[in-house]
């Protein structure tokens, strides 16, 4: 059984700091991948980094980039330039081959950029 | 930006009555989900399909069913509403590779009176 643990249920970072947040999985499988989104408080679910247990290099896309550490089984989602419009609550989760490669996510943490 | 949709967008709706939520994608996606969560809290999977005529329950166990009559179209039907219904209901699809990025609607909030 796969288990995505995210410590931080809060945290907040100043406007143009960057910050990491922190998630820690555990899986027998040997191939698998890694997903973050954003939640704003509107509710939708925003899609913002992938990682495949195979690549080589640490995903980045934009300010996200993604601190892949396979042997410590975590990926620990770093934004950059923090932006207010970054305050969200965020989601660590990783595919499930045996539920049709669905997500199993972690409780999320909230982020609050401040001014 | 992906293609998916769902409405209600908000519902509120007494108990006993029958509701379907519906969901629609315009991206040919085999793989569509259905997933529920309580405010602040992670998603969990109530239903999956791999394509038209294929359904499956996911790991949080759920009074409602789902179809998959047509590629592009996921509804979730409740036969019989109760309080303890009351949450928010995400849709999402894939594509057909395991690695396929997958994509949510903006959610249904659901308040069962």
């Amino acid at each position: 059984a796969q288990k995505i643990t995210q410590t931080q249920p809060g945290m907040f970072v100043q406007e143009k700091e960057a910050v990491t947040l922190d998630c820690t999985y555990d899986t027998s499988d040997q191939s698998y991948g890694l997903f973050w989104y954003k939640q704003p408080s509107s509710g939708e679910m925003i899609f913002l980094i992938y990682q495949g247990s195979y690549d080589e290099q640490n995903a980045t896309e934009g300010r996200y980039s993604l601190n892949f550490q396979k042997a410590r089984k975590s990926a620990n989602l770093v934004i950059s330039a923090s932006q207010l419009g970054d305050s969200a609550m965020y989601f660590c989760a990783m595919r499930d081959l045996d539920s049709g490669y669905a997500l199993n996510f972690g409780k999320g943490t909230s982020l609050l950029v401040t001014p | 930006e992906a293609d998916i949709y769902q409405t209600p967008r908000y519902l509120v709706i007494g108990t006993g009555k029958k509701i379907t939520l519906e969901c629609s994608q315009t991206m040919g996606h085999d793989k569509m989900y259905w997933y529920q969560q309580d405010p602040g809290m992670e998603l969990h999977l109530i239903h999956y399909s791999y394509g038209v005529n294929s359904t499956e329950k996911g790991d949080l166990s759920s009074e409602s069913t789902v179809s998959r009559i047509r590629t592009e179209h996921f509804p979730l039907t409740l036969e019989s509403a109760r309080p303890s219904h009351t949450s928010q209901y995400l849709c999402a699809s894939s594509g057909r590779q395991g690695t396929d990025t997958q994509y949510f609607g903006p959610g249904t909030r659901l308040t069962v009176l």
